[in-house]
């Protein structure tokens, strides 16, 4: 199916694991962004990319790490969890064409990190 | 840290009734899109106004931009069950790849 799916849905871990959250699209979007949503603070980014193999930080970056090495996929990886990172997280994609357009989001990761 | 804040923070309100949201900003903007999020859901784009445009429309929805006041306003007319949801305003800077989100308005519509 067209479109960017996220897995997996929920997740609970438990502090110090290392946990991967995966994101794929269909649509060959050269960009793609991770966001963390927390009650209070909207949704925030952590990282971001232009297009394969090309990454950046974003607001909240600490203690995840991102790669990119092919188009359609923009894993986000928490190295050694902490319960502060427990939160829902949603990935998005858009192209890389004109002006600044609209994201298209998956429907999250919830994850829970006890 | 934030760039768009919406108020009011929660909206209550009969159905076939208007509902207007605010939001306003820091810095001087490139766009502003509007976002929908249901319960549980991903976020889904609504409609994006440019810095050089004052008023859009689409459908039911109507978005006005300020630039001087760094606010734009939300308005969906003719309110259904079905526009209960939180609502986002996002802010593109000159420049800037990435959108930056405000916290929201959850509004809820009563049947």
């Amino acid at each position: 199916d067209a479109g960017i799916t996220q897995s997996p849905r929920y997740k609970i871990t438990e502090t110090g694991r290392q946990v991967t959250l995966m994101c794929h699209q269909t649509w060959s979007h050269s960009y793609m962004f991770w966001y963390r949503q927390d009650l209070g603070h909207g949704l925030r980014l952590i990282y971001y990319s232009a297009a394969a193999d090309i990454t950046d930080k974003g607001e909240v970056p600490d203690g995840y790490v991102v790669s990119r090495s092919k188009t359609e996929n923009f894993p986000l990886t928490l190295e050694s969890a902490t319960r502060s990172q427990t939160s829902v997280y949603f990935c998005a994609s858009r192209d890389g064409m004109g002006i600044t357009g609209e994201l298209f989001f998956g429907e999250g990761s919830r994850l829970t990190v006890l | 840290s934030q760039q768009g804040e919406e108020d009011p923070q929660a909206l209550s309100i009969q159905e076939g009734e208007n509902a207007t949201m605010n939001c306003s900003y820091k810095t001087s903007i490139n766009n502003l899109q509007w976002y929908r999020q249901n319960s549980g859901r991903g976020l889904v784009h609504l409609i994006l106004i440019r810095s050089n445009e004052r008023e859009k429309h689409s459908g039911r929805l109507r978005v006005t931009l300020d630039t001087s006041k760094k606010s734009s306003s939300l308005l969906i007319t003719a309110s259904r069950a079905a526009d209960t949801a939180s609502y986002f305003c996002a802010t593109v800077n000159f420049g800037n790849e990435k959108l930056t989100f405000g916290t929201g308005t959850r509004l809820t519509i009563i049947p």
